[in-house]
């Protein structure tokens, strides 16, 4: 059972550019969420999605998109990355609130 | 809205001393779960507890025990002969509703280093 799984584990962009985090799990679990982690902030939420095609807005979500295609995947995508986005990024699912996060994406924005 | 204060920002211990983490927290909701987390320096989450609101019985996990009392908002999280092992940063988080979900919100984290 691989639970939550993101990719890349660490990624290095230029202002401007764009990507997109992938995050998949395998429980069947109807909500999923991004969280970024800043050092001394704790975790803020981005986006979350409580099923296939639903998603919604968290308390920081300017400059990030996501979709839900399927239950198991919810990508996060930078449209036009800056500095300020440089975080640690952590996908979590659960049947109704994050339980079980991935093991982080370290980005950084030059 | 829905607020975790983790006052303490950094401890530091001996190991084999008890030590006890803070968290309050604040919410209008009267149904809610509060977690624990613990992230060690590989950086990944790992989840410790989660405990409803009308749940005020004291939990014990090993050297892990939890006080939640609802008169003071406070869910305290205590390691007893605490190991080096046991040195992370550990979150408290809230959960309440929102839509047809619940959203977590989390404390700024406690960073325990347990010295040898």
């Amino acid at each position: 059972n691989a639970g939550v799984t993101q990719t890349p584990k660490f990624q290095v962009l230029k202002t401007g550019q764009s990507m997109t985090l992938q995050c998949a799990q395998d429980m069947n679990h109807e909500y999923m969420s991004w969280y970024r982690q800043d050092p001394g902030m704790g975790l803020r939420l981005i986006h979350y999605s409580v099923g296939a095609g639903i998603t919604d807005q968290g308390e920081v979500p300017n400059g990030y998109n996501v979709s839900r295609s399927t239950t198991e995947d919810f990508p996060l995508r930078l449209l036009s990355a800056a500095p300020s986005q440089t975080s640690v990024y952590f996908c979590a699912s659960g049947p109704v609130e994050p339980q079980h996060f991935g093991d982080g994406t370290r980005l950084s924005i030059l | 809205a829905q607020k975790v204060t983790q006052a303490q920002t950094e401890i530091s211990v001996v190991e084999k001393e008890d030590v006890t983490l803070d968290c309050v927290y604040e919410t209008r909701d009267t149904t809610y779960y509060l977690f624990w987390y613990k992230q060690p320096p590989s950086g990944e989450l790992v989840f410790l507890i989660r405990r409803n609101s009308f749940d005020e019985q004291n939990e014990i996990s090993g050297r892990y025990s939890w006080n939640f009392q609802k008169s003071t908002s406070s869910f305290n999280f205590t390691i007893t002969a605490s190991q080096v092992v046991d040195s992370a940063v550990y979150f408290c988080a809230l959960s309440v509703p929102s839509g047809s979900a619940r959203q977590l919100t989390f404390g700024s984290g406690t960073q325990l280093t347990v010295l040898p």
